[in-house]
């Protein structure tokens, strides 16, 4: 089973440039996440999406868009890399529990990028 | 959301059992606790979660205390794959219309020892 899968695993990219970190996962779950891990962090929430049609704002949004283009997937967008945005992001998906946190969350391999 | 403190490291011998600390003294009657662990270059694994009794998987056992104030994680026999940081997390209840949100601290980076 495939699981999360993000593309691409590196890219680098010069200040200003844009790009679309792309998300799909296999299991047919609702919710999906995109996190962001700098380096001897822990993640932080950059956006989620409870369910298809739905996104919303986590922790550190600033400088990003995301698209839940079907239940399947999830992108995430920089539309003018900064060098702050330099970092690991993982992408993350679960079966929402109505009224319980008991989903467990799967997460990508990552996708790590370098903004010069 | 309920904070949680974890010790920064942690360093056992492979083959010993590893107990890893979780103090949330601010945890809410329905608060889940959960266990996740992230190996070198890769994304975080789910490892366990438990509400109020002890839990018990094949990767580990969760011991909650009785006042739910404090749990620990307990890897009966470490191996040197088990060397990772471990982040417990209690996530607010999912509503209706929002979505599970895992917020990750610094969690605790345990060495395992050969």
């Amino acid at each position: 089973n495939a699981g999360v899968t993000q593309t691409p695993k590196f890219q680098v990219l010069k200040t200003g440039q844009s790009m679309t970190l792309q998300c799909a996962q296999d299991m047919n779950h609702n919710s999906m996440y995109w996190y962001r891990q700098d380096p001897g962090m822990g993640l932080r929430l950059i956006y989620y999406s409870a369910s298809e049609g739905t996104t919303d704002k986590g922790e550190v949004p600033n400088g990003y868009n995301v698209s839940r283009l079907n239940k399947r997937e999830f992108s995430l967008r920089l539309e003018s890399a900064a060098p702050s945005q330099t970092s690991v992001y993982f992408c993350a998906s679960t079966y929402r529990a109505l009224r319980l946190n008991t989903g467990e969350l799967f997460f990508g391999e990552g996708s790590r990028l370098t903004v010069l | 959301d309920a904070k949680t403190t974890q010790p920064n490291s942690m360093e056992s011998n492979e083959e010993e059992p590893v107990h890893l600390p979780c103090n949330h003294s601010t945890i809410s009657g329905t608060d889940y606790i959960h266990w996740y662990r992230q190996l070198p270059s890769q994304g975080p694994e789910y490892v366990i979660h438990g509400l109020t009794s002890n839990v018990n998987n094949r990767m580990a056992s969760l011991a909650i205390a009785e006042d739910r104030k404090s749990s620990t994680l307990i890897l009966h026999r470490a191996t040197l794959r088990d060397a990772a940081v471990y982040y417990c997390i209690l996530p607010p209840p999912a509503l209706i219309q929002g979505a599970q949100k895992l917020v990750f601290g610094q969690g605790t980076r345990l060495t395992i020892n050969p």
